[in-house]
């Protein structure tokens, strides 16, 4: 089976610019998950989706960052505008029902200058 | 809230030497744990999970990792370390059951030195 799906694998833009990355899960993964990964750390949830839903979204700065997951399938998440500490691998996971432990796509690293 | 501590951000073994990444967990409840490796420049991979069933548990490419509950650690090993073993690993911990919000530790970084 395909794997979870991101594109693109890396984006330069200019700080105060929008930015997007697109996720596609593994078909039947209903809970989809975007987390941030910054330089030296582990990967940080910002948001997490079952199905269309977004049932958590605490740690999603919502000033600047929106995602949406229509028809619960693939999934988009925006930055706009993006800020130099934006910088880091945005990674998107998917992960069945009662299923414990994500597979995870091979990210987006995204610099902003 | 759940969190894990990851002794030592980085790791050197011989080939063939024992691999040991040790992990200590803070929990208010028995937790799920988890080892995920990162090779460069992709996302993670589960290489094992221990969801409450035996506290030794196996995984990919040869590694095991033992749930101490007195001590609260879930140290992961491999006996024999290969040049394919170097990557960084990441220890993560969630709350059993339902919706398990997964916590990762800041990672550990293995050098296989030939």
């Amino acid at each position: 089976e395909a794997g979870v799906v991101q594109s693109p694998r890396y984006k330069i833009i200019e700080k105060k610019q929008p930015v997007a990355f697109w996720c596609n899960p593994i078909s039947g993964h209903n809970t989809l998950y975007w987390y941030r990964q910054n330089l030296g750390q582990g990967p940080e949830l910002l948001i997490r989706y079952e199905n269309e839903e977004a049932v958590d979204d605490s740690q999603l700065p919502k000033d600047r960052f929106s995602a949406e997951r229509l028809k619960g399938v693939d999934s988009t998440l925006k930055i706009q505008p993006a800020e130099l500490g934006d910088s880091a691998v945005y990674l998107c996971a998917s992960s069945a029902p009662g299923q414990y432990g994500y597979t995870f796509g091979s990210g987006t690293r995204l610099t902003v200058v | 809230a759940q969190s894990v501590t990851q002794l030592g951000s980085h790791v050197s073994v011989s080939e063939g030497a024992l691999v040991l990444l040790r992990c200590n967990y803070s929990s208010s409840v028995p937790p799920y744990l988890f080892w995920y490796v990162q090779y460069p420049n992709q996302g993670l991979q589960l290489l094992l999970k221990y969801t409450s069933a035996a506290t030794l548990v196996k995984g990919i490419n040869g590694f095991e990792a033992e749930f101490k509950k007195s001590e609260t650690s879930f140290h992961l090993t491999k006996p024999s370390a290969h040049m394919s073993d170097a990557a960084e690993y990441f220890c993560a911990v969630s709350d059993p059951g339902g919706y398990q919000k997964v916590t990762f530790g800041i990672g550990t970084k293995l050098q296989v030195i030939p």
